[in-house]
């Protein structure tokens, strides 16, 4: 079966960096996958692409603090130097013929 | 600049009907295919229906198949999703989502609206 996994939490203080992952499930490991954020209240934003082989391109606006990687199965967000805004729920989402799937998303507490 | 707006919800007794709208401005609508995607309360995003750029081509899930009609109006740049027989499980925040390429191949969604919320309770 074709399924994203994410840890549901995570935590950081104000300045730190934070790095979240999702895992692609058996068999899928070379799919790139995008990342989305969702801050309370608010539809999801696109934050950036990333590739099996680690590049990522990130969608307009979105600062340098963003950025994303790779290694096997896991695809990764980093987000340096936390703002306050930065919390919300951060999903993963892949795609394949006939369809999409997201993970079940992070949910980022900024301390 | 690319802007989606959703349209069309609202509080629906089980076994009623919806018509959500999506309207949609920045790029040239037809050459995308689109998708809706929801969000039950307090749970994560669920793909529900896309339709290709020309509208020859539409895809529901399975939990939707026969009640839900994914159409767009490319002379309106609207893409619009008729919901009905509507159960208490479909209760949940519709967004549309735009994909980054041109093809009818599922993307990246690289745009979405800020969602209309759907609530279906006697």
């Amino acid at each position: 079966q074709f399924v994203l996994t994410q840890s549901p939490s995570a935590s950081a203080s104000p300045g730190a960096s934070v790095k979240l992952t999702c895992t692609l499930s058996s068999g899928h490991s070379n799919y790139a996958i995008a990342w989305h954020q969702q801050q309370p209240e608010r539809g999801p934003r696109y934050l950036m692409r990333v590739n099996s082989d680690g590049s990522h391109s990130k969608g307009a606006g979105i600062p340098d603090r963003f950025s994303g990687s790779s290694s096997g199965a896991e695809r990764y967000l980093t987000i340096s130097s936390l703002q306050s805004e930065d919390e919300g729920d951060y999903y993963c989402q892949t795609w394949g013929t006939g369809l999409v799937i997201f993970g079940g998303g992070t949910k980022l507490t900024v301390l | 600049e690319v802007q989606l707006l959703e349209s069309g919800g609202g509080l629906v007794q089980p076994g009623g009907s919806l018509r959500l709208s999506c309207a949609a401005s920045g790029f040239i609508f037809s050459n995308y295919a689109m998708n809706w995607v929801r969000q039950a309360p307090g749970k994560g995003l669920e793909w529900v229906s896309v339709i290709s750029g020309s509208g020859g081509y539409t895809y529901n899930i399975d939990s939707v198949k026969g009640r839900f009609t994914i159409s767009r109006d490319n002379s309106k740049n609207t893409l619009y999703l008729q919901i009905n027989s509507l159960r208490v499980e479909d209760t949940a925040v519709y967004y549309c989502a735009k994909p980054s390429g041109r093809g009818t191949s599922p993307d990246q969604f690289d745009y979405w609206g800020q969602g209309t919320l759907v609530t279906v309770s006697s």
